[in-house]
C-alpha cells in the first residue's frame, strides 16, 4: 500500500507568519511521530501520537509549535510566528508495532 | 537521555569494496533501526533489529543488545549505496521516540 505522505514538499514563508504542515500516515498505523532535521541539530523528535492523543510532546521546542491528529489518521503540525531557526526539514513517521516508517518530509524555509 | 554514537562519520569506498558501520548506544533498547537517507532526503528503512542478525541482499546487520552496539555490513558496494546511514534507537524506558545517531556519510566512487 501507500507509504507515509506529507504536504507541502516545500514551504517558503516570511518570518512571523504561521505555517501548517500535513502528514498522512500509512493506513491502519495507530502511532504517528513528528521529527525535524536541521544542520545544527541532526534528527530530533518533536511529538508522538497514539490514536488522537499525544502522550509525549517533550520534543516541541516552544509553545509556538503545536500538533493535532484527527480520526486516528491525518496529523497537522502548526508553527506560529515562524522564526529563522525554524528552518528545517520536518519529517513524519508512522508505526503499528514498533518499526517506524518515514515520509519524504516538508522542507521549511523561513526568510 | 540515551546517547547514540556512529562511526566512522565519513567513509569513502571504491565500488566493489566492503564496509562496516558501527552504532553504539548508552542504555538498553527495545527498538533499533538502520536507515539510508538518499540524496533526496528520504529515509529508507534498512533493518528493524533490536537484537540478533538479519540479512537483505548485500546488506546485513547485527545487534548485540547486551553489549549496546549494532553493526551494519555493506558488501560489494555500489554507487547507489552513497548517502547517509543512520542508526536510531528507542530506549526501553521510553514509550515512543527514536533517538538518532549523527550518521555515517558514505561515498562510493567508481
Amino acid at each position: 500500500g501507500a507509504g507515509v505522505s506529507q504536504s507541502p514538499s516545500n514551504k517558503v514563508t516570511e518570518k512571523g507568519k504561521d505555517v501548517e504542515l500535513r502528514c498522512d500516515p500509512i493506513s491502519g498505523h495507530t502511532a504517528l511521530y513528528w521529527y525535524r532535521q536541521s544542520l545544527g541539530q541532526g534528527l530530533e523528535f518533536l511529538i508522538y501520537f497514539q490514536g488522537n492523543s499525544a502522550p509525549d510532546k517533550s520534543g516541541l521546542p516552544s509553545d509556538r509549535f503545536s500538533a493535532e491528529r484527527t480520526g486516528g489518521s491525518v496529523s497537522t503540525l502548526t508553527i506560529q510566528r515562524t522564526q529563522q531557526e525554524d528552518s528545517a526539514v520536518y519529517l513524519c513517521a508512522s508505526s503499528l508495532a514498533g518499526e517506524q516508517f518515514f515520509g519524504p518530509g516538508t522542507r521549511l524555509t523561513v526568510l | 537521555g540515551i546517547q547514540v554514537e556512529q562511526s566512522p562519520p565519513d567513509l569513502i569506498l571504491q565500488e566493489g569494496a566492503n564496509s562496516t558501520l558501527r552504532c553504539n548506544f548508552s542504555d538498553s533498547v527495545n527498538n533499533l533501526q538502520w536507515f539510508h537517507q538518499n540524496p533526496w532526503g528520504q529515509l529508507i528503512n534498512l533493518f528493524y533489529i533490536p537484537s540478533g542478525t538479519k540479512q537483505n541482499g548485500r546488506l546485513s546487520a547485527t545487534t548485540v543488545a547486551t553489549e549496546r552496539y549494532s553493526l551494519l555490513y555493506i558488501s560489494s558496494s555500489q554507487t547507489t549505496d552513497s548517502g547517509v546511514y543512520f542508526c536510531a534507537v528507542k530506549s526501553t524506558g521510553t514509550a515512543s521516540k527514536l533517538t538518532f545517531g549523527t550518521g555515517t556519510r558514505l561515498q562510493v566512487t567508481l
